[in-house]
């Protein structure tokens, strides 16, 4: 099946500073990915999506310049949390559709601001 | 718009017996179910899909679930339960298969089966 790479698996990171975390599809190419993101004992919530090539498209609500996506080619998007702060402090997951398996989902990023 | 709703925070059930995750929906056309189980500090793993044909889909490591049409139910089922199975449930909808559709997921239901 479709397999989705995501890294790092946890960071640690000081107040102000910047946390790029990388999602790569390695046996498919996803035009379109999808980052979410889980608070503590909640479910996923949609941030935004990450289109090849072009911007990505952000959910209401969500800061597109406090979390910055590229999506530079077919197999790897990121998302940079920018001037990191406590409240920042989440789990990270991102997903891809393989266009045969379905959406597979990252083992997620849990960044923790200090 | 779509929505997911789990009715259940957390479901108790001994092991070897049969266990039940509810999970009602609400979507426009015919729906994409899915369900997901995470287990803690980890990514979702695929248990198994709904997209038309049989109402009793199986899936991943025994399970299975009935979608009901009348009653937008997509509830998630397994025969004898194992302590294993501890973990979090997801319910999640999706519209017709596009490319750029995105998950609504419930929120969640905490499954502990008790050895």
């Amino acid at each position: 099946g479709a397999v989705v790479s995501q890294h790092p698996s946890w960071v640690i990171c000081k107040s102000g500073t910047s946390v790029k975390i990388e999602c790569r599809s390695l046996d498919f190419q996803a035009t379109t990915m999808f980052w979410y993101r889980q608070f503590p004992k909640q479910s996923l919530m949609l941030m935004a999506t990450s289109n090849e090539g072009s911007k990505a498209t952000y959910e209401q609500g969500v800061e597109k310049d406090k979390f910055l996506i590229n999506h530079a080619s077919l197999t790897l998007s990121t998302l940079t949390v920018t001037s990191a702060h406590p409240e920042d402090s989440s789990f990270y997951i991102c997903s891809a559709n393989d266009g045969h398996y379905g959406y597979t989902f990252g083992s997620g990023t849990r960044l923790t601001v200090v | 718009a779509q929505s997911v709703a789990q009715p259940e925070d957390q479901v108790n059930v001994a092991e070897g017996n049969p266990l039940t995750v509810k999970c009602t929906y609400s979507v426009s056309g015919n729906p994409y179910l899915f369900w997901y189980v995470q287990y803690p500090n980890r990514g979702l793993q695929f248990l198994l899909k709904y997209i038309t044909g049989d109402n009793l889909v199986k899936g991943s490591y025994g399970f299975e679930a009935e979608f009901n049409k009348s009653q937008t139910s997509f509830h998630l089922k397994k025969p004898s339960a194992l302590v294993s199975d501890s973990a979090l449930y997801f319910c999640a909808v999706r519209g017709p298969d596009n490319y750029g559709q995105n998950f609504v997921f419930g929120p969640g239901t905490r499954l502990s089966v008790l050895p």
